[in-house]
């Protein structure tokens, strides 16, 4: 299909890890994101990682690409009530044309 | 660096009047603008490409005449919903890159919550 597929929510208690998961749809895309979105906030870019990589590493955040399988996910270790928002994957198409997935809302509970 | 601003944060318009957004690229010199509308628990959808001094390109199905869309510096874009009704009501997000820049990324604005009555 067309979309960028996230599931819609996830729930964990604080200090234990999230996995987001995502599957994209462009195997030509070069680079592929995660956005994070507060309430009421634009986005803010946590990471990315370039198509020819199937890991990236940055602190707290891990990311898998599998492009096989067209593939994405972000691992957040030791996740803190601060990291609740919506985490959206995005991948590039063209030069510029960012898609989004429909966002996965990470809730995480003391 | 690279912040994107928008103005207003927030706007209340009643049916049938004009409303602008003002997206600023505030320390970087914006090639490209993007303009994005997001529905309450949806993703954002690519509205229109903007670049410095030409006409926007709109994606299918966004009507050009009701959201127009004007590149005039390489700091500021503005985007006006023309004759607002309140199906227009959304999240207008803006974002901003340059040429060759690294990773291909985009900055984004805060975003601004429209409400048409």
């Amino acid at each position: 299909g067309e979309d960028v597929e996230q599931s819609l929510f996830l729930s964990v208690r604080e200090g234990d890890s999230s996995v987001i998961n995502c599957t994209y749809t462009d195997s030509s895309s070069t680079y592929l994101y995660w956005y994070k979105q507060e309430p009421g906030a634009g986005l803010q870019l946590l990471t990315y990682i370039f198509s020819n990589m199937d890991m990236k590493q940055d602190q707290r955040l891990t990311v898998l690409l599998n492009k096989k399988d067209k593939h994405l996910s972000l691992r957040i270790a030791d996740t803190q009530t601060g990291d609740s928002a919506i985490y959206f994957c995005a991948e590039i198409r063209g030069y510029s044309t960012l898609t989004f997935g429909k966002g996965t809302m990470l809730l995480v509970s003391p | 660096g690279a912040v994107v601003s928008q103005h207003p944060s927030r706007v209340i318009c009643k049916s049938g009047t004009s409303v602008k957004i003002e997206c600023r690229s505030l320390d970087f010199q914006a090639t490209t603008m993007f303009w994005y509308r997001q529905f309450p628990k949806q993703s954002l959808m690519l509205m229109a490409t903007s670049n410095e001094g030409s006409k926007a390109t709109y994606e299918q199905g966004v009507e050009k005449d009701k959201f127009l869309i004007n590149h005039a510096s390489l700091t500021l874009s503005t985007l006006t919903v023309t004759s607002a009704h309140p199906e227009d009501s959304s999240f207008y997000i803006c974002s901003a890159s340059w040429e060759q820049r690294q990773y291909n990324e985009q900055f984004f604005g805060p975003g601004t919550r429209l409400t048409v009555l």
